[in-house]
């Protein structure tokens, strides 16, 4: 599976828009990216995932350049609640491959 | 709708003693199943995985061992305790969805 790079950790104000980037350079033609996050002490939890084109759900939108060598999670409106360390996987589709890296961890301020 | 579950949540045990972990899922049937470790301040790493009763795939040699007993029952076993076996382990399933996993709430066992 490809590799990705996460800046090890954001912060985002409030109600404001937190935007996680992710580099996956490397990335085949058949490899989808993921999403997923982490709060404290508790199991990850899927937000999206996208093949070529831009996705979003009740959650998150993901933002796929042309290449796909790079990603954009958004998080329209962030709350206290969204504090989480946010993962960024590439992925054949194959569940027993995903590889959790050390994520993105992003700090929500009041 | 699917759930779950394991425990205990958590566990404080000593060296050279027995483990176990146990998970189960409801509201599916035949799921992958996989059993993950996070240590403190590092990633997932997957130990085990699942396909069906009694078929268990190993990904990292190690002093734990995996058993499905049941459809929806997966349990992470050890007949002596390491110091690095420390961490917070994960049983998850895996969705209809496409690369899509279930994480239960997590076990953080802490080996003195």
């Amino acid at each position: 599976d490809a590799k990705t790079t996460q800046p090890t950790s954001m912060d985002c104000a409030e109600g404001r828009a937190a935007n996680l980037p992710c580099n996956h350079s490397t990335i085949s033609g058949n490899e989808y990216v993921y999403w997923y996050r982490q709060i404290h002490s508790q199991g990850p939890q899927y937000i999206i995932h996208g093949l070529k084109n831009n996705e979003t759900n009740e959650m998150a939108s993901l933002i796929i350049t042309e290449d796909r060598k790079s990603s954009t999670l958004i998080l329209p409106h962030a709350t206290l609640r969204d504090t989480a360390v946010y993962y960024c996987i590439v992925n054949t589709g194959t569940a027993s491959k995903l590889t959790f890296g050390t994520g993105t961890r992003l700090q929500v301020t009041l | 709708s699917q759930t779950i579950h394991q425990w205990p949540a958590t566990l404080v045990q000593p060296v050279g003693s027995p483990l176990s972990l146990e998970c189960t899922v409801e509201g599916t049937s035949n799921p992958n199943l996989y059993w993950y470790r996070q240590a403190a301040g590092r990633g997932l790493q997957l130990l085990f995985y699942s396909v069906g009763i009694g078929q268990i795939s190993s990904e990292v040699p190690q002093n734990l061992s995996a058993s499905r007993p049941q459809d929806r029952q997966f349990i992470l076993s050890s007949k002596k305790l390491l110091l690095s076996d420390s961490g917070f382990y994960l049983c998850a399933w895996s969705g209809t969805r496409r690369g899509e996993l279930f994480f239960g709430e997590g076990s953080r066992l802490t080996v003195l």
